[in-house]
């Protein structure tokens, strides 16, 4: 069974551009997840997609970052404009349908790796 | 307050040797909680789960004492590929199914 994969691997871009990052989740995952890891600091949420809808979007840092998830497929994260603090390694993560009192285990990806110069 | 406190390290012990990494959690909603392992530039890969009764896989146990709010992993007979951060899991409980990370525990197996 495939992972979760996420594309690119690495990006490396000027400050004011924009970046698109994609996770494809594990297929029959309804739950999407996206973390970021700011160098030196733990990982961290950003938001939770359950099928197409955003379930949570509690950890986006503002409105320069966008999440879709179109389909109920795979996902997008975008930045626009990109900000020197943006940089770190996006994680997406995807899980099974989560049933209420339960957690399922979460499945991550190997990351984006973000420069912003 | 953190979400998720960890030693970060790092520890370095010898091959063979039992190593206990510790870690501490603030929110006493949540319901899960796990070990996960992560290895240099890659992705955070679950070692286990902890459940209230303890739980054990091979060189690998794993506590939780939901009263002080604590989780433990010890690992027995240390080996070289055990060398890895080990991150401590815990789920938001009442608010939903994020994770809460702590920032890992770096260890180190010497030959």
């Amino acid at each position: 069974e495939a992972g979760v994969t996420q594309f690119p691997s690495h990006s490396v871009i000027e400050k004011g551009q924009t970046v698109t990052l994609r996770c494809d989740p594990i297929s029959g995952h309804d739950n999407l997840y996206w973390y970021r890891r700011v160098m030196g600091k733990e990982i961290k949420f950003l938001l939770h997609f359950v099928k197409e809808s955003k379930q949570d979007e509690s950890g986006m840092p503002n409105n320069r970052f966008l999440a879709e998830r179109t389909g109920g497929t795979y996902s997008t994260l975008k930045v626009q404009p990109a900000e020197l603090e943006d940089s770190g390694v996006y994680f997406c993560a995807s899980s099974q349908e989560v049933k209420t009192g339960s957690t399922d285990t979460q499945y991550f990806g190997p990351g984006t790796r973000l420069t912003v110069l | 307050r953190k979400e998720v406190e960890q030693d970060p390290g790092p520890f370095n012990v010898p091959e063979g040797a039992t190593v206990a990494f510790n870690c501490t959690y603030s929110n006493s909603a949540s319901q899960s909680f796990f070990w996960y392992r992560q290895d240099c530039r890659k992705e955070p890969k679950l070692l286990m789960s902890v459940y209230s009764s303890g739980n054990e896989d091979g060189r690998f146990t794993a506590q939780l004492n939901r009263a002080s709010q604590y989780i433990s992993l010890l690992i027995r007979d240390s080996k070289l590929s055990d060398s890895a951060t080990y991150l401590c899991v815990v789920n938001s409980g009442d608010t939903g199914n994020q994770f809460y990370f702590g920032t890992g525990t770096s260890l180190t197996v010497i030959p």
